[in-house]
C-alpha cells in the first residue's frame, strides 16, 4: 500500500517547455487534488477532482491543466512553463470531497524549477 | 470564498514550554478543522482534527480548541520537544475542498 505516489520528484525546465506531473493513489479514494507550496504562501489549491470524470479550478489554476485519467490517476500539465511556476507541487487524495470527509493524504512532493 | 488566517507565521519556544497557534476562518458552514505538520523536506501529515460538534480534542501533548461563534480554532502543544520543530498548517473544510492557512514555522530551542 504505497498511498499517494507522484513523479517526478525533481524537474528543471526552461521557460516555455511543457511537462506533466503524474499522481496515482491506491486507497480507492474518490477525490484528488493538486497543490503548490511556495515560501510563506502555505498550500494553494491549483485544481481538484471531486470524483472520477470531474475536475474543477482551485485558487491558482492559471497556466495549468489537469486530467483525471481514471479513479487512481490525476495528472497536472504545464503547457508553457514560466519562472513563476517554480514551486513544490503536492498531489493529495481523500475518500470524498464533501463536508463530512476526513483526512487528506499527500504525496511526497515534486520540486519544479523553471529557468 | 473561504479564507483562513493563521498566526503567528513563526514561533520560537524553549524546549518544555507550550506553543499555541491560532487560526480564524470566514466560512460559517465549515464543519471540519484539521491540523497538518510538515517536517523539513517532507509531506504534510495530519496530526489532529476536530469537528464542529466538539469544542476541544486532545491527543497526548497536542490539543485543538474550537470556537465556532467567533470562528477561530487553535492548536496547543505542551511540553514541547525538539521533534516538534516543523511547519504547522491549519485548514477548514469548504464545500468541496480544504482551505489551508499560510503556515507557522515552529522552532523548539534546546
Amino acid at each position: 500500500n504505497a498511498g499517494v505516489t507522484q513523479t517526478p520528484k525533481f524537474q528543471v525546465l526552461k521557460t516555455g517547455q511543457s511537462m506533466t506531473l503524474q499522481c496515482a493513489q491506491d486507497m480507492n479514494h474518490n477525490s484528488m487534488y493538486w497543490y503548490r507550496q511556495d515560501p510563506g504562501m502555505g498550500l494553494r489549491l491549483i485544481y481538484y477532482s471531486a470524483s472520477e470524470g470531474t475536475t474543477d479550478k482551485g485558487e491558482v489554476p492559471n497556466g495549468y491543466n489537469v486530467s483525471r485519467l481514471n479513479k487512481r490517476e490525476f495528472s497536472l500539465r504545464l503547457e508553457s512553463a514560466a519562472p513563476s511556476q517554480t514551486s513544490v507541487y503536492f498531489c493529495a487524495s481523500r475518500q470524498n470531497a464533501g463536508r463530512n470527509t476526513g483526512e487528506l493524504f499527500f504525496g511526497e512532493g515534486s520540486r519544479l524549477t523553471v529557468l | 470564498g473561504e479564507n483562513v488566517e493563521q498566526h503567528p507565521s513563526t514561533l520560537s519556544v524553549q524546549e518544555g514550554d507550550s506553543a499555541v497557534i491560532k487560526c480564524t476562518y470566514s466560512d460559517s458552514a465549515s464543519n471540519y478543522f484539521p491540523w497538518y505538520k510538515q517536517e523539513l523536506g517532507k509531506r504534510p501529515q495530519l496530526i489532529i482534527d476536530i469537528r464542529s460538534n466538539v469544542g476541544e480534542k486532545k491527543d497526548q501533548r497536542i490539543a485543538v480548541t474550537l470556537n465556532k461563534t467567533a470562528k477561530h480554532f487553535s492548536l496547543h502543544i505542551t511540553e514541547t520537544q525538539p521533534e516538534d520543530s516543523a511547519v504547522y498548517f491549519c485548514a477548514t473544510q469548504g464545500a468541496q475542498k480544504l482551505v489551508f492557512g499560510q503556515g507557522t514555522r515552529l522552532t523548539i530551542n534546546p
